[in-house]
């Protein structure tokens, strides 16, 4: 079974600083990988996410995160964060073909801090 | 607006009632799911369906029904409510796969 781990409960960051989520998945077989950014008191929005192909996947609001299959990690990356990336991040995982279950992780809180 | 919309948006219910949250997407998603998410525990999934007249179990099913007899609404029953169902519930939808999920605003359910 796949499962997912984000290794940071709470990241707290100053302004314009760039931040990293990190994502470690286990998974036997080929997964599609997700990012989703939740804002207090409102549902998930999707970030980015891989399929296939380069491993550098870029995402809106200047998100992008990098595949590493060896480290099986999918981590989140921002070279400058904002006030406004104040919010949750959750990683997702799924095998690919067919339709698979979808499993999130347990989310990180990113705090910037003005 | 296309979407996917839950009502009713807050509940208070009573130990061993029942109710059934709503759920409808207009973007004729074949793939819906409920998810619950609580404080710690990111979101577990409940049931999910790969299109009107099929559903399964996630990993959390105990407690809760759904049914999909249309494309576009997938409720969710509570059956006998508990306080350890007390939790924020969303319901996402997708067109395939690799698509990502669109969600739902949630619904935040207290059961006392």
């Amino acid at each position: 079974a796949q499962s997912v781990t984000q290794l940071d409960s709470q990241v707290p960051v100053f302004e314009e600083a760039p931040v990293e989520l990190r994502c470690n998945y286990s998974s036997s077989v080929s997964v599609y990988l997700f990012w989703y950014v939740q804002y207090p008191n409102q549902g998930l929005q999707l970030l980015l996410k891989y399929l296939s192909g380069s491993t550098l996947v870029k995402g809106i609001n200047g998100f992008e995160a990098e595949f590493n299959k060896s480290q099986t990690s999918f981590h989140l990356r921002k070279p400058s964060v904002h006030i406004s990336d104040t919010a949750e991040y959750f990683c997702a995982v799924t095998f690919s073909g067919g339709y698979q279950k979808v499993t999130f992780g347990t989310g990180t809180k990113l705090q910037v801090i003005p | 607006n296309a979407g996917v919309t839950q009502t009713p948006k807050f509940q208070v219910l009573k130990t061993g009632q029942s109710m059934t949250l709503q759920c409808a997407q207009d973007m004729n998603h074949e793939y819906m799911s409920w998810y619950r998410q609580d404080p710690g525990m990111g979101l577990r999934l409940i049931h999910y369906s790969v299109g009107a007249g099929i559903t399964d179990q996630g990993e959390v099913p105990n407690g809760y029904n759904v049914s999909r007899s249309t494309t576009e609404d997938f409720p969710l029953r509570l059956l006998s409510a508990a306080p350890s169902q007390t939790s924020v519930y969303f319901c996402a939808s997708s067109y395939g796969q690799g698509s990502g999920y669109t969600f739902g605003s949630g619904t935040r359910l207290t059961v006392v």
